[in-house]
């Protein structure tokens, strides 16, 4: 199984900051990644496809970066709605598989 | 607009059976491969299965092999998952998705049911 690390596991950060979340597979995926915005009672949410794809009707302040074995989240200022938590999901070979998230704080 | 709406959960005692629903609406169901994703309480996601469009595509986590049987009824726009054996460490809150590409089974998903509660408890 492909196994995928995210870090950091939590993030504090203000308003208007520039926050990374990086995440790494345990081997190469080429650009077999998503990533998912989750608010606390709520489903995940699809922000990123193939790496680097922005889903439809999702802010352009979220950008996603990276191939292979490393990639990046980045939210190029930090708004109010975007304190949630962010989980990395593979889907380069079954079993899918997610990151353990990152929680970004209010700092 | 799409819709996924879960049902099924509930209080279920270790080694007990449990079958969820996913009733789905506002796009063509047939087209799209469909997941299920669990979050035990405070913790992360972890992908369950995936059915094929047609049903003919079917994958399993390791975890649950040989005791979930995830299937679909196209006729009735409704996913479902079948759990049997359940342990302690299943309680979760279970959630259906769409996968984003149509033809795919292997993908991300674009639209996320609310989730339903399994409680795995004596």
């Amino acid at each position: 199984d492909i196994q995928m690390t995210q870090s950091p596991s939590s993030v504090s950060a203000s308003v208007g900051d520039r926050v990374t979340i990086t995440c790494r597979a345990s081997q190469g995926i080429s650009s077999w990644l998503a990533w998912y915005q989750q608010k606390p009672g709520k489903a995940p949410k699809l922000l990123i496809y193939a790496a680097s794809s922005l889903q439809s009707g999702v802010p352009s302040r979220f950008s996603g970066g990276g191939s292979g074995t490393d990639f990046t989240l980045t939210i190029s200022s930090l708004q109010p709605e975007d304190f949630a938590t962010y989980y990395c999901q593979q889907a380069d070979s079954f079993p899918l598989t997610f990151g353990g998230g990152t929680k970004v704080e209010i700092k | 607009e799409v819709q996924l709406l879960e049902s099924g959960g509930g209080l279920v005692q270790p080694g007990g059976s449990l079958r969820l629903s996913c009733a789905a609406s506002g796009f063509t169901f047939s087209n799209y491969a469909m997941n299920w994703v669990r979050q035990a309480p405070g913790k992360g996601l972890e992908w369950v299965s995936v059915i094929s469009g047609s049903g003919g595509s079917i994958y399993y986590a390791d975890s649950v092999k040989g005791r979930f049987i995830i299937s679909r009824d196209n006729s009735k726009n409704t996913l479902y998952l079948q759990m049997n054996s359940l342990r302690a460490e299943e309680t979760a809150i279970y959630y259906c998705a769409k996968t984003r590409r149509s033809g795919y089974v292997r993908a991300e998903a674009d639209y996320w049911g609310q989730g339903t509660l399994v409680t795995v408890s004596s």
